[in-house]
């Protein structure tokens, strides 16, 4: 069975600080992909990131940075220098034979 | 492209009546998804399709719930008799997919439909 854990239900940050999501996900398949989308206020969910099970390669793009580590069966998401417009409800997900698993999302509240 | 759109936005209707939602996918893609989400259940996989036959509707709650794809530019999620407890966003969504385990493309969504059942 395939199974994304977001323990974080919410946190709140201030400007500048550094926040970490975390990601647990569950599966018996060697090939996935895993995903991360982001959905601010405004309610359309925006894809962030796509990674596979082959590449544990971490990833950064701008204050955004991507650790996966297959050992712990996480992946998770980290926002350097946050900023208000980081503001959202981000969701992790797993996704095998076309079929995404979503998390049950991180709201992240970031104060001025 | 103008991505996946749906309509409508918002929808206020009274228990009973039959609620239709629309979605146009990305020209091209051809794997299209209908999620539903919730506070309580969040984001729910209803139906997706594939070169528009539906492949997986096991997370149609109930027969009230249908959904249709004529053709590769237009879907329909049908509600007939709508209940309160049907008020969610529901999204469309679509992606270049094969089905398979290499059809991990990104899924594209649109900006929902708020229903709202009294």
């Amino acid at each position: 069975a395939q199974k994304v854990t977001q323990a974080q239900t919410e946190i709140s940050v201030v400007e500048k600080e550094d926040v970490t999501l975390d990601c647990v996900y569950e599966t018996r398949d060697t090939t996935y992909y895993l995903f991360w989308y982001k959905q601010p206020p405004s309610g359309e969910l925006v894809f962030l990131i796509r990674r596979n099970s082959f590449d544990e390669q971490n990833e950064i793009s701008g204050r955004y940075s991507w650790n996966f580590q297959k050992s712990t069966s996480s992946f998770n998401f980290t926002i350097t220098a946050s900023q208000v417009v980081d503001s959202a409800v981000y969701f992790c997900a797993l996704i095998n034979f076309n079929k995404f698993y979503f998390g049950s999302g991180t709201k992240l509240n970031v104060k001025p | 492209d103008a991505g996946v759109i749906q309509s409508p936005r918002h929808e206020v209707t009274e228990m009973g009546q039959e609620v239709t939602l629309r979605c146009k996918p990305i020209s091209g893609h051809n794997s299209l998804f209908w999620y539903r989400q919730t506070m309580m259940r969040g984001l729910e996989l209803l139906i997706y399709f594939n070169n528009n036959v539906p492949i997986d509707d096991s997370g149609m709650p109930e027969d009230r719930f249908s959904a249709k794809m004529p053709n590769a530019s237009f879907s329909t999620l049908k509600i007939q008799p709508s209940e309160p407890r049907d008020s969610a966003v529901y999204f469309c969504a679509s992606s270049l997919g094969t089905g398979g385990p290499s059809g991990a493309n990104v899924l594209t969504f649109g900006a929902g439909s708020r229903l709202t059942v009294l």
